[in-house]
């Protein structure tokens, strides 16, 4: 079993949809986790992180932390052409080191 | 703003080459980090550095070395370059002692080796 694990996509979602991407890690103890968002050919950049259970908002975004089920998502709401990118998640772990997954390709449709 | 820079956007090497990839951050960070990454494969993390002069082997090491000489640069060094390290090449860096340890990434550097 992976560590940090994402559905690879692509996910295509019409403009002004919710995108929901959906990350599951194996590490129980794991502490925090972050969403990352990465535009082709560029470099990762950090969206949100979450280490409590429940949601945290920001803005169009919104974080959703399931320890129990070892769960982590993300909502983008009123999805935007520009939002088309891959998204990674990452977990920090027990073991202090932090884990990438795979990333999830997503798609806005005009 | 945490900024943190790589000496190049784009290499073209040889095969056989000493290939050197430096990258700097600014924000005192104690831990840095080198990864690549491959379409389909992810990020993979080569090495990685919790202070000066100390490395630590990551998930694919072997090919690579590396330098922390000074707290706010850490190289990357290719010996003898292959086809196979063929990759964008990515350095992060992060502030160690807290419980949210978020990464921060430079532009990234593109290596074609031919």
């Amino acid at each position: 079993q992976k560590e940090v694990e994402q559905n690879s996509g692509p996910l295509s979602v019409p403009e002004g949809a919710i995108a929901s991407l959906n990350c599951t890690y194996s590490d129980r103890g794991s502490q925090s986790f972050f969403w990352y968002r990465q535009y082709s050919g560029k470099s990762p950049e950090l969206i949100m992180f979450i280490y409590s259970n429940g949601d945290k908002e920001d803005g169009r975004f919104t974080a959703q932390l399931n320890k129990a089920s070892q769960y982590v998502s993300l909502l983008i709401r009123d999805s935007q052409p520009s939002d088309s990118a891959t998204y990674l998640c990452a977990v920090q772990t027990s073991y202090d080191k932090v884990i990438f997954g795979p990333g999830t390709s997503l798609s806005v449709i005009p | 703003d945490v900024k943190v820079t790589q000496s190049s956007r784009y290499l073209v090497k040889r095969t056989g080459e000493k290939v050197f990839l430096e990258c700097v951050q600014d924000m005192d960070h104690e831990n840095m980090f080198w990864y690549r990454q491959d379409p389909g494969l992810g990020l993979r993390l080569i090495y990685f550095s919790y202070d000066v002069k100390m490395k630590e082997k990551g998930d694919i090491p072997e090919g690579y070395s590396v330098s922390r000489e000074k707290k706010e640069r850490f190289s990357l060094i290719l010996e003898s370059a292959s086809t196979n390290q063929t990759s964008m090449y990515l350095c992060a860096s992060s502030f160690t002692g807290n419980l949210v340890e978020t990464q921060y990434f430079g532009p990234g550097t593109r290596l074609l080796v031919l």
